[in-house]
């Protein structure tokens, strides 16, 4: 257990839908990533949070958007969802960042379905 | 920005026979090396890091790197598999200052009895 939390850990919806999925990092973690594990495009970054503020941003779609509160959980907002939005979404969390964060932890993954 | 390549999608090996998966990389500046498994319907895992020093490292379940500058590459090792090792492996870097990982494609390691 990586104590990175990630719900739901599986989602199905409709075409032109909008979902939300929750992560909770690590205790004492400040850093959150998000992550999105397709067959055609691999594991890609998507975006991160540092206590709050968004820090970097990957290739993520302007109908995706995130945000980081203060309690430190994180949650990706994916609207009018279409079929190549089925994907598995990672979140991940360290404590620092930068040349201060060596390792990531990474949740079991929400496994999003568009039909 | 940074480029990871695993040479090989996928490689079947025999129990207790030794693995070598290859991860070569691209990258300008300085960079932090990672090693990921992912089991079937699981998150990823670290295996283990390269952040600077000795160029051998050693990580959990047996398996090691080898950081290699020159030739660009940390390919990971393991003398013996066993059944449980059947999982996707996924080399990562990281620029040392920064922030996201970039993910090869994975290697599909398929251990048979």
């Amino acid at each position: 257990d990586s104590g990175v939390t990630q719900t739901p850990k599986h989602l199905i919806t409709a075409t032109g839908q909008r979902v939300t999925l929750r992560c909770s990092p690590r205790s004492g973690d400040l850093s959150v990533y998000w992550y999105q594990q397709s067959l055609d495009q691999g594991l890609q970054f998507l975006i991160q949070y540092y206590n709050g503020e968004e820090r970097a941003k990957g290739n993520i779609l302007e109908r995706f958007s995130a945000q980081q509160f203060p309690d430190l959980h994180s949650e990706l907002n994916l609207s009018s969802l279409e079929l190549g939005d089925s994907a598995l979404y990672f979140c991940a969390s360290s404590f620092g960042q930068g040349a201060a964060n060596t390792e990531a932890f990474f949740g079991q993954g929400t496994r999003l379905t568009v039909v | 920005a940074q480029s990871v390549t695993q040479l090989d999608s996928q490689v079947p090996v025999f129990e207790e026979a030794p693995v070598e998966l290859r991860c070569n990389y691209s990258s300008s500046v300085s960079v932090y090396l990672f090693w990921y498994v992912q089991y079937p319907n699981q998150g990823l895992q670290l295996l283990l890091k390269y952040l600077s020093g000795s160029t051998l490292v050693k990580g959990i379940n047996g398996f090691e790197a080898e950081f290699n500058k020159s030739q660009t590459s940390f390919h990971l090792r393991k003398p013996s598999v066993h059944i449980s090792d059947t999982a996707e492996y996924f080399c990562a870097v990281r620029k040392a200052a920064g922030n996201k990982l970039t993910f090869g494609g994975g290697t599909r390691v398929l251990v048979k009895p």
